[in-house]
């Protein structure tokens, strides 16, 4: 079965700065999907980022960038000039490609703090 | 575009009444799932529909639990009678055709499920 371990329960960074959020994944799967999701205080669920195992290329979405590394099963996030509407929980899912389920898994989420 | 409406937002009741959320998900998306968030279990998926067949429903906690999709535009989760524990943050997310290519999921705003 394929897990996301989120290792940083929390984080902290100055605006204006970057800081770079971790997730780690197992699965025996070659073709699969990563996200990332962002939750603020409102609640919401919004998608940051994603990124298909098959493209070596990282994935950019203006200040969000990711660093995937397939071999090491990592799948990091970076943001820049990190602003205070950044702050909010972050989750790293993972979803297969093979086209049998279309359920994503989630790892426990970093908790992000910006400070003014 | 209207995202994926769930209601209610907010529901309060007393344990072993019956809770019914709903859910609308986007016009044209094909897919359905339901979430339950809690802050020992992070976000666990329960069910998914596909093209309103339930295809994974090995989430579902138990037999209180039942969901239904009558139609591509709605979606009800049931529990009943409810429990305590099972109070949560349920969310329903849908996302359109096109497996291969990584649809990611959208979010609606969650209930908040509050069992007295």
């Amino acid at each position: 079965a394929q897990t996301v371990t989120q290792s940083q329960p929390e984080m902290s960074v100055q605006e204006a700065e970057t800081v770079t959020l971790s997730c780690t994944y197992d699965t025996s799967e070659s073709d699969y999907y990563l996200f990332w999701y962002k939750q603020p205080p409102s609640r919401q669920m919004i998608l940051v980022i994603r990124q298909e195992a098959y493209k070596q290329q990282n994935a950019t979405e203006n200040r969000f960038s990711v660093n995937f590394q397939k071999a090491a099963k990592s799948f990091s996030l970076k943001i820049s000039d990190s602003q205070l509407g950044d702050a909010a929980m972050y989750f790293c899912a993972y979803r297969s490609a093979s086209g049998a389920t279309n359920k994503l898994i989630f790892g426990t989420g970093t908790l992000l703090a910006v400070q003014p | 575009d209207a995202g994926v409406i769930q209601s209610p937002r907010h529901e309060v009741t007393e344990m072993g009444q019956e809770v019914t959320l709903r859910c609308k998900p986007i016009s044209g998306h094909n897919s359905l799932f339901w979430y339950r968030q809690t802050m020992m279990r992070g976000l666990e998926l329960l069910i998914y529909f596909n093209n309103n067949v339930p295809i994974d429903d090995s989430g579902m906690p138990e037999d209180r639990f039942s969901a239904k999709m009558p139609n591509a535009s709605f979606s009800t989760l049931k529990i009943q009678p409810s429990e305590p524990r099972d109070s949560a943050v349920y969310f329903c997310a849908s996302s359109a055709p096109g497996q291969g290519i990584g649809q990611p999921q959208h979010f609606g705003d969650g209930t908040r499920l509050s069992i007295l």
